[in-house]
């Protein structure tokens, strides 16, 4: 168990739809982390947040946003679904920034099927 | 801009015999070096990781990697397999504020 919880574990929608996706991270973590797992593109870095704050930003699309809340529990918000989006979503946590040396703390992921 | 390189898509793989995956890297500064390990419906752990130092990284479960920096390699080995070693391994370079991932190898071992 790494200590990141994310939720719902599995969710199936419409294409059209919006979802959003929580994760809580490891108690005392200030950086957050999505990521998108799918079968042709692999897993691509979405976004990074450190306490409250956009840090780094990477493929995610317009479509999709995401927030990190005083609590540091973390949303991404992913919109207008098309069949595309199915995929598995990770959130990973980190103590600090990243800065070259760190270890990131990756939850059991969100698995979206867009029908 | 950095990247990572992992040329086997899947390796199959007798229990208890030796295994190596492959990862090539590129980077125009110096780089950290991951590999991570995904069990089936689980998240990603962290087997090893290359920051300084010794090229020779020993990990969780066995597990070790070099880091060869004339050959922009970071292989991970294991002398022995087991059936529980079975899942799907990342090779990861760390920039400032990201890790990039490799496409994945996936590790079937059998009995």
């Amino acid at each position: 168990d790494s200590g990141v919880t994310q939720t719902p574990k599995h969710l199936i929608t419409a294409t059209g739809q919006r979802v959003t996706l929580r994760c809580s991270p490891r108690s005392g973590d200030l950086s957050v982390y999505w990521y998108q797992q799918s079968l042709d593109q692999g897993l691509q870095f979405l976004i990074q947040y450190y306490n409250g704050e956009e840090r780094a930003k990477g493929n995610i699309l317009e479509r999709f946003s995401a927030q990190q809340f005083p609590d540091l529990h973390s949303e991404l918000n992913l919109s207008s679904l098309e069949l595309g989006d199915s995929a598995l979503y990770f959130c990973a946590s980190s103590p600090h920034q990243l800065s070259n040396t760190g270890e990131l703390f990756f939850g059991e992921g969100s698995r979206l099927t867009v029908l | 801009a950095q990247s990572v390189t992992q040329l086997d898509s899947q390796v199959p793989v007798f229990e208890e015999a030796p295994v190596e995956l492959r990862c090539n890297y590129s980077s125009s500064v110096s780089v950290y070096l991951f590999w991570y390990v995904q069990y089936p419906n689980q998240g990603l752990q962290l087997l090893l990781k290359y920051l300084s130092g010794s090229t020779l990284v020993k990990g969780i479960n066995g597990f070790e990697a070099e880091f060869n920096k004339s050959q922009t390699s970071f292989h991970l080995r294991k002398p022995s397999v087991h059936i529980s070693d079975t899942a799907e391994y990342f090779c990861a370079v760390s920039n400032t504020d990201k890790l990039i991932f490799g496409t994945g190898t996936r590790l079937q071992v059998f009995p």
